[in-house]
C-alpha cells in the first residue's frame, strides 16, 4: 500500500520555467491538499479539494494553480516559477474535512 | 483570523531529559492533532484529542487537551534520539481545513 506518492523528489528550476508536481493517492480519500514549509514557518496551505473536479485556494494560493481530474491524483502547477517559490512541497490526503492527513515524502524544489 | 501558536520553536535537551511543547488556539477547537516530521522527513500523525480535558498516553509521550478546548500540550519523558524531530499541533478550521501551528523541533545535545 504506497499510500500517498509525490513526484519528482527534487527539482532545480530557473526564473520563469514553469513545472507540475504530481500527488497520487491509493486511499480512495476525498480530501487532497497541497502544502509548502519554510523554516520557521511550519506548514501553509496553498491549495485545496474536497473531491474529483472541486478545488479551493487555501493560505497562499498565489502563483500556484491546481487541478483534480481523478479522485486519486492532484497536480501541482507553477506556470512562471520564481525564487520566493524555493520550498518543500507536501501533497496530503484525508478521508474526511477533520480526519488525519496522510502525506507524501515532499518534493524539494530550488527556483534559481 | 483564527490562529494557532506552538511554543517554543526550538528545545534542546540532554538525552533522558523531558520535552514539552505547548499549543494555544485564539478559538476553541472541536479536536486537535499532534505530528511528527523527522528530519528530512514528512509529518506523520501521532494523535488527535476530542473531548475538553483529555489526557492520553503513548509510551513515554503524554498529550494534554485543554479544559476550554483552546489549548494543548505534549510531554516527552526521557527523551532518546528516536524523539529528535519537529512536532506539530494542528486544529481544524470551518472550511475544510486545518490550521497547523509553525512547530517545536527537539535538538539532544551531543
Amino acid at each position: 500500500n504506497a499510500g500517498v506518492t509525490q513526484t519528482p523528489k527534487f527539482r532545480v528550476l530557473k526564473t520563469g520555467q514553469s513545472m507540475t508536481l504530481l500527488c497520487a493517492q491509493d486511499m480512495n480519500h476525498e480530501y487532497m491538499y497541497w502544502y509548502r514549509q519554510d523554516p520557521g514557518m511550519g506548514l501553509r496551505l496553498i491549495h485545496y479539494s474536497v473531491g474529483e473536479g472541486t478545488t479551493a485556494k487555501g493560505e497562499v494560493p498565489d502563483g500556484y494553480n491546481v487541478s483534480r481530474l481523478k479522485k486519486q491524483n492532484f497536480l501541482l502547477g507553477l506556470e512562471s516559477a520564481a525564487p520566493s517559490q524555493t520550498s518543500v512541497y507536501f501533497c496530503a490526503s484525508s478521508y474526511g474535512p477533520r480526519d488525519i492527513q496522510y502525506f507524501g515524502a515532499g518534493t524539494r524544489l530550488s527556483v534559481l | 483570523g483564527q490562529q494557532v501558536m506552538q511554543i517554543p520553536q526550538y528545545q534542546h535537551v540532554q538525552e533522558g531529559e523531558d520535552f514539552t511543547t505547548y499549543c494555544n488556539s485564539s478559538t476553541t477547537l472541536s479536536n486537535i492533532q499532534w505530528y511528527k516530521q523527522r528530519p528530512g522527513g514528512h509529518p506523520v500523525f501521532l494523535i488527535q484529542l476530542v473531548k475538553s480535558g483529555e489526557v492520553k498516553k503513548q509510551k513515554r509521550l503524554t498529550f494534554q487537551f485543554g479544559e476550554a478546548k483552546k489549548n494543548s500540550s505534549l510531554h516527552i519523558t526521557a527523551t532518546q534520539t528516536t524523539d529528535v524531530g519537529t512536532y506539530f499541533c494542528a486544529g481544524p478550521k470551518s472550511n475544510y481545513q486545518l490550521i497547523w501551528g509553525a512547530g517545536t523541533k527537539l535538538i539532544i545535545k551531543p
